[in-house]
């Protein structure tokens, strides 16, 4: 099957900085990719998709300029926590979806964030 | 706008007991289903899913599902539980978005297998 990438695992920073996290589709293109957030023993909230090409669609409640994404190319997408809180602390995980009649989506094995 | 409920927080089964997780959606048109499986500080492997076709769907693992759609339901079964078994599940419904399928994620049910 597909396999989406996610880097770093696992991240710790202080308060105030910024933090960047990558997803790549490493064995097929994706124009679409999806960012999640998963808080502990909680379900995963869509924060917004990524479009290649062009600007991200943020889901209702989710600050843009807190969280900016960027798809640079058809396998790459980040996510960059600006300025991050300990608040922002979190599981976050993408998904990028394989090209056919169901556009099924694979999913990275997400990002550990703890922020100091 | 689509939904999805997993009434049940936690399950405990024994190993070797049978298993089913219940999950009932809202979508207004045709749903695509998924369940996923999550292991601790792990992402999503996909179990089975359902797009369109015979309403009974095997995965892998040994898991099935049923979809119903006088029910809105869509629940995961497993004859035999093992050990290796115990996780967080999500059921998930998807609509088109763009390229993909932008996917709605029940709050998870928790399986604890005793031995």
């Amino acid at each position: 099957g597909a396999v989406v990438s996610q880097h770093p695992s696992r991240v710790i920073c202080k308060s105030g900085t910024s933090v960047k996290i990558e997803c790549r589709s490493l064995d097929f293109q994706a124009t679409t990719m999806f960012w999640y957030r998963q808080f502990p023993k909680q379900s995963l909230m869509l924060m917004a998709t990524s479009n290649e090409g062009s600007k991200a669609t943020y889901e209702q409640g989710v600050e843009k300029d807190k969280f900016l994404i960027n798809h640079a190319s058809l396998t790459l997408s980040t996510l960059t926590v600006t300025s991050a809180h300990p608040e922002d602390s979190s599981f976050y995980i993408c998904s990028a979806p394989l090209a056919g009649p169901y556009n099924e989506q694979f999913f990275g094995p997400g990002t550990r964030l703890t922020v100091l | 706008a689509q939904s999805v409920t997993q009434p049940d927080i936690h399950i405990t089964v024994s190993e070797g007991a049978s298993l089913e997780l219940r999950c009932n959606y809202s979508y207004g048109a045709t749903p695509y289903l998924f369940w996923y499986v999550q292991s601790p500080g792990q992402g999503l492997q996909l179990l089975l899913k359902y797009f369109s076709g015979d309403t009974l769907v095997q995965g892998i693992k040994g898991f099935e599902a049923e979809f119903k759609r006088s029910q809105s339901s869509f629940n995961l079964r497993k004859p035999s539980v093992h050990w290796s078994d115990a996780a967080e599940y999500f059921c998930a419904v998807g609509e088109a978005a763009g390229g993909g399928n932008k996917l709605t994620f029940g709050t998870g049910t928790q399986l604890k297998v005793e031995l």
